[in-house]
């Protein structure tokens, strides 16, 4: 089955680049699905970031659209997160996730199980 | 996008059932059957428990189900159990939001 492990800095400074690696095992990241990262802040609630086809398409959440850049890598299996310019309000655990699609619905599963990352100085 | 909304918390006791909601509009919840719920405990990944607004996954059992009327999409919970108390969220696949989560609490 499907497994997802997120890698990369558990801290960045203030407005450097988070930079985060989702490696998939189990599965192909070819296959018919979108690959996408959500984050949670602590102690609130749940924020999709965005999205990416193994094509290379992507979708992104239009608030964080202007500093979000996801990636794919199919020869290592795995998709990356950039966030640029980041400030505290963007200290969260970073979740990956498989979209799963059929026709037109989605839901996410699995997950990855989450990396805490901190901006501060 | 607007988040979903959900009440911040809910409880039951052992056994009985609750029922968690979960409001958008037209143009999310209501235009689409593409809802689905996920059940988080503390410190661990959020886990699929509904998709579709009422299909469940292989392996969550048949005490949760989902329904949907109008712009509000539900989660009933039934026979509770202890292990039942975590955060649930709802999300909408339309514009992918989620809600703001609701805190399950089994007396």
């Amino acid at each position: 089955q499907v497994q997802l492990q997120e890698s990369g800095p558990g801290l960045v400074k203030p407005s450097g680049t988070l930079s985060l690696t989702c490696a998939v095992s189990g599965g192909s990241i070819s296959s018919s699905n979108w690959w996408s990262w959500v984050r949670q802040p602590p102690g609130k609630g749940l924020e999709w970031i965005g999205e990416i086809y193994h094509s290379g398409s992507t979708n992104y959440n239009p608030s964080l659209k202007s500093r979000v850049t996801i990636s794919v890598d199919k020869s290592k299996n795995q998709f990356s997160l950039k966030l640029s310019s980041v400030t505290a309000a963007d200290t969260a655990v970073y979740y990956c996730a498989r979209a799963v699609v059929v026709t037109v619905s989605s839901w996410f599963d699995p997950w990855g199980q989450g990396t805490l990352v901190t901006v501060s100085s | 996008q607007s988040a979903l909304t959900q009440p911040r918390s809910v409880s039951g006791s052992p056994g009985q059932s609750v029922t968690i909601s979960c409001t958008g509009t037209s143009s999310d919840v209501g235009g689409y059957n593409y809802v689905s719920w996920y059940q988080q405990h503390p410190g661990k990944a959020p886990k699929l428990m509904i998709y579709d607004v009422s299909k469940r996954p292989s392996g969550v059992p048949d005490r949760f189900s989902g329904s949907k009327s109008g712009n509000t999409a539900s989660l009933t919970i039934s026979g509770l159990q202890a292990e039942d108390e975590a955060d649930y969220y709802c999300c909408s696949y339309a514009g992918t939001v989620f809600g703001g989560g609701t805190k399950l609490t089994v007396l």
